[in-house]
């Protein structure tokens, strides 16, 4: 069975301070997606990566960085933190979009920015 | 208008009632996923269709690619069915498209 799996369950962090939510996943898959879902506006996409070190931009980038130093880990992280990125955020990943595009998640990060 | 409708948005039903929600889409795409969000956030796969229908336990999908619609059942209704399901559009090569989801809950 796939795994996936992130650093913490509930975190809470003050505005301004630097926040990294790391997601790990053991099945060799290529791709692997950071998401946020708030009430009434569904999942949305943060960045996603592809491979090793690359990543692109998704609907809502901004705030936010990413690292995919190795194949199995992607990280997301707020450099500054602010109120308005109190939300859950879900991690994913799939094989290459060529043969698959089924997604398997992590149990998500609740994140409160105060 | 979204690309993605779901309905409806919230649903309450008694155990063993057969319950169906939809999913219309307005934009061509490769394959329809569905999810299920179970209420502590994790989120599982349920089904991943392009065409016609399948089948997983008392689950059921069903998708029409001219009609733009999407179909999930579930037969005889477990209050443990109770979750958010999500319709994912897949567009292309890596474009996802959320729907809203749908709060099913199933009274004992």
């Amino acid at each position: 069975d796939v795994k996936v799996t992130q650093s913490s369950r509930y975190l809470v962090k003050r505005t301004g301070e630097k926040v990294f939510l790391e997601c790990v996943q053991d099945m060799d898959h290529e791709n692997m997606f950071w998401y946020r879902q708030d009430p009434g506006l569904g999942l949305r996409l943060i960045y996603f990566s592809y491979d090793v070190k690359m990543k692109e931009k998704g609907d809502i980038p901004e705030g936010y960085s990413v690292s995919r130093e190795k194949k199995e880990r992607f990280s997301l992280i707020l450099e500054s933190a602010s109120t308005n990125q109190t939300s859950m955020y879900l991690c994913a990943s799939s094989l290459s979009a060529l043969t698959s595009y089924e997604q398997y998640f992590g149990p998500g990060t609740r994140l409160t920015v105060t | 208008k979204n690309e993605v409708e779901q309905s409806p948005q919230n649903l309450t039903a008694q155990e063993g009632e057969f319950i169906t929600i939809n999913c219309s889409y307005s934009v061509g795409i490769s394959a329809l996923h569905w999810l299920q969000q179970h209420p502590g956030g994790g989120i599982v796969s349920l089904f991943m269709l392009s065409s016609g229908k399948k089948k997983h336990g008392r689950l059921i999908a069903t998708i029409n690619i001219q009609e733009k619609h999407s179909s999930l059942h579930i037969t005889a209704s477990h209050p443990r069915d109770s979750a958010v399901y999500i319709c994912v559009l897949i567009q292309g090569a890596q474009k996802l498209v959320f729907g809203q989801g749908t709060r099913l809950t199933i009274n004992p």
